[in-house]
């Protein structure tokens, strides 16, 4: 079964507009929650990661917020640029804690509109 | 290198050939990983070495996906008699130790006809 479940599937922001996407987790053993960003043609890349002990981090645009007692977690995007148009993913850690080993979302492919 | 590197970019293989990709990662990294990313999806783990030691292969979806890493850098995924299921972008990501983020390759795009 699926160990995290992201949405929306599919996301179109307007420029300049908060792209906002979350995830449900299922493990309580999962204590490294990241994002990466995917570009058609490219690898993953970690854009911003967080660890159980804090509510939300921010880094520039991006905003990751955490809720354990419901078992989610969300990414923010501030004032979102078609530069940001990529695919998204969520992640929790296969090997049961840690940031090795991988299990994915199945991605939110955002659209930002000029 | 600069990044993880994986070669070939692409790969067309007839139905019951056999394939073998190659990863080299991040100078000194001694953690690397295999995925598999299907068209429109996640990628999914694979397997795991830490330097030459294979410790997970959970994810490996048959006997006929083989990986190795024989001197704890190189890494070669090899997928035997490979089937029309097995056309995918098979992802190597490399990282510096247990608890360090995780680089992922461009990835190597198999088309089995």
């Amino acid at each position: 079964q699926q160990q995290v479940k992201q949405s929306p599937q599919s996301l179109i922001v307007q420029k300049g507009g908060i792209s906002i996407i979350n995830c449900a987790y299922e493990n309580t053993a999962f204590d490294y929650f990241p994002w990466y960003q995917q570009f058609p043609g490219k690898g993953p890349a970690l854009l911003i990661a967080i660890r159980p002990d804090v509510s939300e981090k921010k880094e520039g645009r991006f905003t990751i917020s955490f809720n354990k007692s419901a078992k989610q977690f969300s990414l923010h995007i501030m004032d979102s640029q078609p530069g940001d148009s990529a695919t998204y993913f969520c992640a929790g850690p296969v090997l049961g804690g840690g940031a090795d080993g991988l299990t994915f979302g199945k991605g939110t492919h955002l659209i930002i509109q000029p | 290198g600069a990044g993880v590197s994986q070669s070939p970019r692409y790969k067309v293989a007839k139905r019951g050939q056999d394939v073998a990709l190659r990863c080299d990662p991040i100078s000194g990294h001694v953690s690397l990983f295999w995925y598999q990313q299907a068209l429109g999806q996640g990628p999914e783990f694979l397997t795991y070495f830490q330097n030459e030691a294979q410790l997970d292969k959970s994810g490996l979806p048959s006997d006929r996906f083989f990986a190795e890493r024989p001197e704890g850098s190189v890494s070669t995924l090899k997928i035997q008699r490979t089937q029309q299921e097995d056309s995918a972008v098979y992802l190597c990501a490399s990282s510096l130790n247990l608890n360090t983020e995780a680089f992922f390759g461009q990835g190597t795009r198999l088309t089995v006809v």
